[in-house]
């Protein structure tokens, strides 16, 4: 199974809003809505932003939200602020107890 | 609160065996699923496999199996993640989460493992 592709970077100013794609296949991100996000800061442990393509956990901002289109889904960071500098990873369900992750994308905040 | 807190870092010679741990509180461990997720230096995030404690039914990723062993004590509400004879390559941070649904939702993380292997 090959990871989902992300861009490597992306960066926008303090409030602005950056989107992230994640593009997979059929197999996966097209044909389930089972998408989630993950927010990791340079050495902490990976946090859940975004579950079930658009669901936001409790206590996730709701500049954070989730979209999917066909074999690609989406973060949108609205009103960018400087703690959310940090690494992206989508991951998607790809059938009976199969996942996969993508290739992760760093957010800059110029 | 839920909570996952991992065994330490750790220094091993290729061919050696490990075994690294992850104990939960906070929640009734033996009902939901623990994943183990590898992180690659400088890399992304890869699904190893995960096992459900209560009756230890374990499902691991193609690129894993046969690689590493999962296994789980459900009386200590611990899981583990176990090599016998490690490689260069298995040099990582793997990290264990509750899989929230078979879905993939991965709610909560343990801090993560730093697993070096060199000679």
């Amino acid at each position: 199974q090959s990871a989902l592709t992300q861009p490597r970077s992306v960066s926008g100013s303090p409030g602005q809003s950056v989107t992230i794609s994640c593009t997979g296949t059929s197999s996966d991100v097209g044909g389930y809505y089972y998408v989630s996000w993950y927010q990791q800061h340079p050495g902490k442990a990976p946090k859940l932003m975004i579950y079930d393509v658009t669901e936001r956990p409790s206590g996730v901002p709701d500049r954070f939200s989730g979209s999917k289109s066909g074999n690609t889904a989406s973060l949108t960071i609205s009103g960018l602020q400087a703690e959310d500098e940090a690494d992206y990873h989508c991951c998607s369900y790809a059938g009976t107890y199969s996942y996969v992750f993508g290739t992760g994308t760093k957010v800059t905040v110029l | 609160e839920v909570q996952l807190v991992q065994s330490g870092a750790e220094v091993k010679k290729p061919g050696e065996s490990l075994k690294i741990s992850c104990k939960g509180s906070g929640y009734n461990f033996r009902s939901y699923w623990i994943a183990w997720v590898r992180q690659m230096p400088g890399e992304g995030l890869e699904w190893m496999g995960f096992i459900y404690p209560d009756d230890s039914d374990t499902k691991y990723s193609p690129s894993f199996q046969g690689q590493v062993t999962i296994s789980a004590d459900k009386s200590i509400s611990t899981a583990y993640l176990q090599w016998s004879n490690l490689k260069a390559s298995d040099t990582a941070i793997y990290y264990c989460a509750r899989l929230l649904t078979t879905s993939g939702v991965f709610d909560y993380w343990g801090q993560g493992s730093l697993v070096s292997v060199s000679s």
